[in-house]
C-alpha cells in the first residue's frame, strides 16, 4: 500500500518570502502525485499534478512542484507568498490507473505573516 | 473545468435519524466517485469507492450498513448515514473522476453534526 508523509504540520512564513512544503511518498508501484489546497470549511482545490513527462509542474498561481523519483518526493514551492495563500495544503498519491481513490498526507497549514 | 456539486453543505440531525448527502458531477460523466471523511484538523480518509451501476467498495473499517452509497447514474452518487450518532459528526467530501481526464474533482463538502 502507498503512503504520504508531510513532515511539517504547520509552516509560518512572512509575506513575500519563499516557501517549501515537503511531501514524501512510499509506493511499490508507479504513482500519480497531487497537491490540493483547502480553505476553511471548503472542499479541495487542485493546485497541480504530476502524471508523467516533465518532473517540474507548475500551477497558474505561482506554485510549482518537482517530482523526484530517487528521493520519492514531491515538494511544493512558491518564490513569494501572499496573505491569500494562507490555507491547508494536502499532498496526495494515486495508484491503479485512476481506479483507486487518493491517499492523502496529514496536511500542512501554511500561515502567512504580514 | 470540471465541477462537482455537493449538497447539503451543512446539516444538523438528531441522533438515530438518517441523513442523505448528494454528489453530482455537473458537466462531465463520472463512472467512479469517491467518498472521504475528514475529522477536524486532520487529513481526508477514503471511505468508499462508488461505481455507477454496481456496489460500492468500502475501505477497511468502514461500516457499509451505516454508510449506504448509491451511484445510480453517471452524474449522481449519494451517501446516506443511517442511524446517525454523535461520533458520526464530521466533514464528508465527495470526489469524482472524469472518464476522459486523469483528474479528481472535489465537492465543497458537507458538515454533518449529530446532536
Amino acid at each position: 500500500a502507498q503512503s504520504v508523509t508531510q513532515l511539517d504540520s504547520q509552516v509560518p512564513v512572512f509575506e513575500e518570502a519563499p516557501v517549501e512544503l515537503r511531501c514524501n511518498y512510499s509506493s511499490s508501484v508507479s504513482v500519480y502525485l497531487f497537491w490540493y489546497v483547502q480553505y476553511p470549511n471548503q472542499g479541495l482545490q487542485l493546485l497541480l499534478k504530476y502524471l508523467s513527462g516533465s518532473t517540474l509542474v507548475e500551477s497558474i498561481n505561482g506554485f510549482e512542484a518537482e517530482f523526484n523519483k530517487s528521493q520519492t518526493s514531491f515538494h511544493l514551492r512558491k518564490p513569494s507568498v501572499h496573505i491569500s495563500d494562507t490555507a491547508e495544503y494536502f499532498c496526495a498519491v494515486s495508484v491503479g490507473g485512476g481506479a483507486d481513490g487518493l491517499t492523502f498526507g496529514k496536511g500542512t497549514h501554511l500561515i502567512i505573516q504580514p | 473545468g470540471a465541477v462537482v456539486s455537493q449538497h447539503p453543505s451543512r446539516v444538523i440531525c438528531k441522533s438515530g435519524t438518517s441523513v442523505k448527502i448528494e454528489c453530482r458531477s455537473l458537466d462531465f460523466q463520472a463512472t467512479t466517485m469517491f467518498w472521504y471523511r475528514q475529522f477536524p484538523k486532520q487529513s481526508l480518509m477514503l471511505m468508499a469507492t462508488s461505481n455507477e451501476g454496481s456496489k460500492a467498495t468500502y475501505e477497511q473499517g468502514v461500516e457499509k450498513d451505516k454508510f449506504l452509497i448509491n451511484h445510480a447514474s453517471l452524474t449522481l452518487s449519494t451517501l446516506t448515514v443511517t442511524s446517525a450518532h454523535p461520533e458520526d459528526s464530521s466533514f464528508y467530501i465527495c470526489s469524482a473522476r472524469e472518464v476522459l481526464d486523469y483528474g479528481y474533482t472535489f465537492g465543497s463538502g458537507t458538515r454533518l453534526t449529530v446532536v
